[in-house]
């Protein structure tokens, strides 16, 4: 399975845009990056996916290396609702499709 | 739209007692559930993914005769914990995907305390 290293945790001051890295040097040519973010003690959120282009929503943008080594997401205009955890995760290309889960990154929106 | 939902929200129950968590898709047919476990400042923990109408499969290290899993049809999974200990307390969270490789939501998560 193809593994992700983000930092730990960020900080970023509200109504700035806030660029979460992620790297996954590992990743196969048919594997999705995917974003969700955790909010303590609720589910994950869906925020954005994507394979090889740059995806944006009404979220976030995904900016992904052209060699998909890499990626970064970024929250255009931070709010104090958007401190949370974010998970980067490759999803694995097999017939399980699983979300394997790493540690993420807290991002803390500063008033 | 994509919207999964969980019941009960939370759950105390005495030790040796089962716990059963629903999970539900409620606009939209899911074929594959997944079901996660998170301990406190951890990550989640994929425990086993569940088709409609056929047998869970496990994650290494899961005891499938003690949580039981049950995908009856395309909108309600459920996870049983049987005969819960102390150590089953735990955030227990599920997922739904419409189709195999499409998007994963989730539902907002059960917490099971068990005394």
């Amino acid at each position: 399975d193809a593994k992700t290293t983000q930092p730990t945790s960020m900080d970023c001051a509200e109504g700035r845009a806030a660029n979460l890295p992620c790297n996954h040097s590992t990743i196969s040519g048919n594997e999705y990056v995917y974003w969700y973010r955790q909010i303590h003690s609720q589910g994950p959120q869906y925020i954005i996916h994507g394979l090889k282009n740059n995806e944006t929503n009404e979220m976030a943008s995904l900016i992904i290396t052209e060699d998909r080594k890499s990626s970064t997401l970024i929250l255009p205009h931070a709010t104090l609702r958007d401190t949370a955890v974010y998970y980067c995760i490759v999803r694995v290309a097999d017939a399980t499709n699983k979300l394997i889960f790493g540690t993420g990154t807290l991002l803390a929106v500063q008033p | 739209g994509a919207v999964v939902s969980q019941h009960p929200s939370w759950v105390i129950c005495k030790s040796g007692t089962s716990v059963k968590i629903e999970c539900r898709s409620l606009d939209f047919q899911a074929t594959t559930m997944f079901w996660y476990r998170q301990f406190p400042k951890q990550s989640l923990m994929l425990m086993a993914t569940s088709n409609e109408g056929s047998k869970a499969t496990y994650e290494q290290g899961v005891e499938k005769d003690k949580f039981l899993i049950n995908h009856a049809s395309l909108t309600l999974s459920t996870l049983t914990v049987t005969s819960a200990h102390p150590e089953d307390s735990s955030f227990y969270i599920c997922s739904a995907e419409a189709d195999r490789g499409e998007t994963q939501y989730f539902g907002p998560g059960t917490r099971l305390l068990v005394l």
